[in-house]
């Protein structure tokens, strides 16, 4: 089946700094990747929409120059957390579809746990 | 907007039991999917079971069936001989064209299974 991998699985980091999350398609194309958070006992809610060279869209609320969305080939996204702070702190998970209709399947990464000191 | 709402934060069964965990979802659209998820500990989510909005007939899958009642926008997911690995929070979800091809979640609900 199809295998989406991110990276790192967990990350700690210093408040002011900044992370990168890497959201890898490793066996198909993914036109199009999501970022989602999830607090603890919480849904996952989305935070924006990438779609290979293009702009990504972020969903309202969600600050585009915080999260930094990249999305440069059809099988890496990443995610920059810049100027980190302990509200960051976080489970990020991305999921791929091998194309941009409703009906395309889904597939989703393991996950990367954020904690920010 | 879509919403999808799951009223049962937490639910219980015991092994080998039935349990129907229940979702209702709103909707101005015909054509779209529905799914379930369940994330364990790990939090890998994993596609439980999904349904065709044009599809009558309910999908199932080995153990796990889903009752979808179009007109009355529900899809709740019943899960026969529960087992432990079973334990999860299962989330409800919602795709269509028009919101862009991303998944809608509702709430989620966390399952117990007692041996």
């Amino acid at each position: 089946g199809a295998v989406v991998s991110q990276h790192p699985s967990w990350v700690i980091c210093k408040s002011g700094t900044s992370v990168k999350i890497e959201c890898r398609s490793l066996d198909f194309q993914a036109t199009t990747m999501f970022w989602y958070r999830q607090f603890p006992k919480q849904s996952l809610m989305l935070m924006a929409t990438s779609n290979e060279g293009s702009k990504a869209t972020y969903e309202q609320g969600v600050e585009k120059d915080k999260f930094l969305i990249n999305h440069a080939s059809l099988t890496l996204s990443t995610l920059t957390v810049t100027s980190a702070h302990p509200e960051d702190s976080s489970f990020y998970i991305c999921s791929a579809s091998k194309g941009s209709s409703y009906n395309s399947p889904l597939h989703f990464g393991n996950g990367t746990r954020l904690t920010v000191t | 907007a879509q919403t999808v709402t799951q009223s049962q934060p937490e639910m219980s069964v015991q092994e080998a039991e039935t349990v129907t965990l229940s979702c209702t979802y709103d909707t101005s659209e015909s054509d779209y999917y529905l799914f379930w998820y369940k994330q364990p500990p790990s939090r890998q989510m994993i596609l439980v079971i999904r349904q065709e909005a044009y599809k009558q007939q309910n999908a199932t899958e080995n153990r796990f069936s889903v009752n979808f009642q179009k007109a009355a926008k529900s899809f709740s997911l019943k899960i026969s001989d529960s087992q432990l690995g079973d334990a999860a929070m299962y989330f409800c979800a919602y795709r269509s064209a028009s919101s862009g091809s991303r998944l809608t979640f509702g709430e989620g609900t966390q399952l117990t299974v007692n041996p």
